[in-house]
């Protein structure tokens, strides 16, 4: 079975630091794993993607994200946060290309 | 569409109404699929429709729940005799390919369901 924990309910950063979120998974076949954002009211928009081939994944707003099988993580990072960074973030995981499960989401502010 | 359009965006019922939730995917996409977004939590998984065939359901929570997507196109989420743990957000996605594929899923903005 497949299953997303997100590590840290929420996590505050100074503008222009490191913004790093934590994901690990559990998944009896190779996966496929996303990287999702929501904004308050709003739908997920997709951030990022690893289905095959390189392990580092770069997305969009300059985030990236490594998927490392020996730790079954995907942690999800940006050198740099802007104040348009806040939002709540997902990690999900697909072993059937198809339905997809989330974490509980990681909530982050950003500290002017 | 531009993108995957859901109504109403804010519906109020009292419990024990039915309720319908529209979806509209974006144009051509193949995939359709419903979660439900629990205050507070990430989206869980309820249905998934390829063309107008429902291929998965397990993630419906009870028989109250029903989806259909007739014609292949637009989706219709019904909830009968509605309770106050239906409560939420129920987001719909839509992808351009079929089962088993890396295309990503593009989600609408939600509909948020208050049973009162």
């Amino acid at each position: 079975a497949q299953s997303v924990t997100q590590l840290g309910s929420h996590v505050s950063v100074s503008e222009g630091a490191l913004v790093l979120l934590r994901c690990n998974y559990s998944s009896s076949v190779p996966p496929y794993l996303f990287w999702y954002v929501q904004y308050p009211n709003q739908g997920l928009q997709l951030l990022l993607k690893y289905t095959t081939g390189a392990t580092l994944v770069k997305g969009i707003n300059g985030f990236e994200a490594e998927f490392k099988k020996s730790e079954t993580s995907f942690h999800l990072t940006k050198p740099s946060a802007h104040m348009s960074d806040a939002a709540e973030y997902f990690c999900a995981v697909s072993e059937m290309a198809y339905k997809l499960s989330f974490g509980a989401g990681t909530t982050v502010t950003v500290r002017a | 569409g531009a993108g995957v359009s859901q109504s109403p965006r804010y519906k109020v019922a009292k419990r024990g109404q039915d309720v319908a939730l529209r979806c509209d995917p974006i144009s051509g996409h193949v995939s359709l699929f419903w979660y439900q977004q629990a205050l507070g939590q990430g989206p869980e998984f309820l249905t998934y429709f390829q063309n107008e065939a429902q291929l998965d359901k397990s993630g419906l929570p009870s028989d109250r729940f029903f989806a259909e997507r007739p014609e292949g196109s637009v989706s219709t989420l019904k909830i009968q005799r509605t309770q106050q743990e239906d409560s939420a957000v129920y987001l719909c996605a839509s992808s351009l390919a079929r089962v088993r594929s890396n295309q990503p899923q593009h989600f609408g903005d939600g509909t948020r369901l208050s049973i009162l």
